[in-house]
């Protein structure tokens, strides 16, 4: 098993341009995390998906970011307009959902907004 | 309000020693417990998970603990290498929402020969 796949590994944009994360859960998998990491705030929760529908979107920063999961097998994070603050490394994870609760993290996409 | 803290925030030792990571919880009504390491560079990868019923579970030479009524767990590395000099990360869910899961804000251990 290839394990969660992100693309890109690494993005560095200019501040007002945009940004599309991509993310293929482990085949089965059913459902779909996209997480946020930096330094002063940790990882975060942006969204989830089960089946792919959106669960919860809480913790979406703003309505500049905006995540679709289209099928079982992709989903992805835009960003539009990008800004410097968003810079932190993009995690997407998923699970079996009812059965265990572990999920499974992808390598991530680390983004520089200059 | 659900938190979760951990110490200590950073930690160095010799390879070969023991050494003890804490997590503390107010996560309330409790779901779960678990603790990730994630490498430099790298995804989260779990190690253990516990629920409210288990206090104790081993993966390798990572041992966890979890007192549900004190709210706190423990992650135990025994015999320390150097490929354990990661991030020591503890996440805890409510039976609210399994998923909504609350990071801690991890331990940095460094292991040195």
């Amino acid at each position: 098993d290839a394990g969660v796949i992100q693309s890109p590994r690494h993005e560095v944009t200019e501040m007002g341009q945009e940004v599309t994360l991509r993310c293929k859960p482990i085949s089965g998998h059913n459902s779909l995390f996209w997480y946020r990491q930096t330094m002063m705030r940790g990882l975060e929760l942006l969204i989830y998906f089960n089946n792919n529908v959106p669960i919860d979107d809480s913790g979406m920063p703003e309505d500049r970011f905006s995540a679709k999961m289209p099928n079982a097998s992709f989903s992805t994070l835009k960003i539009q307009p990008s800004e410097p603050r968003d810079s932190a490394v993009y995690f997407c994870a998923s699970r079996v959902a009812g059965t265990s609760y572990e999920q499974y993290f992808g390598p991530g996409t680390r983004l520089t907004v200059t | 309000k659900n938190q979760v803290e951990q110490s200590p925030q950073s930690l160095i030792i010799l390879e070969g020693k023991n050494c003890t990571l804490q997590c503390n919880y107010t996560v309330s009504p409790f779901s779960n417990l678990r603790w990730y390491k994630q490498d430099t560079g790298r995804g989260p990868v779990s190690l253990t998970i516990m629920t409210f019923s288990e206090n104790t579970k081993s993966n390798g030479r990572y041992t966890a603990t979890l007192d549900a009524d004190t709210k706190q767990s423990s992650l135990h590395i025994t015999a320390s290498q150097l490929s354990d000099s990661a991030s020591y990360i503890c996440v805890v869910s409510a039976q609210t929402s399994y998923d909504k899961v609350i990071f801690g804000p991890g331990t940095s251990l460094s292991v040195i020969p």
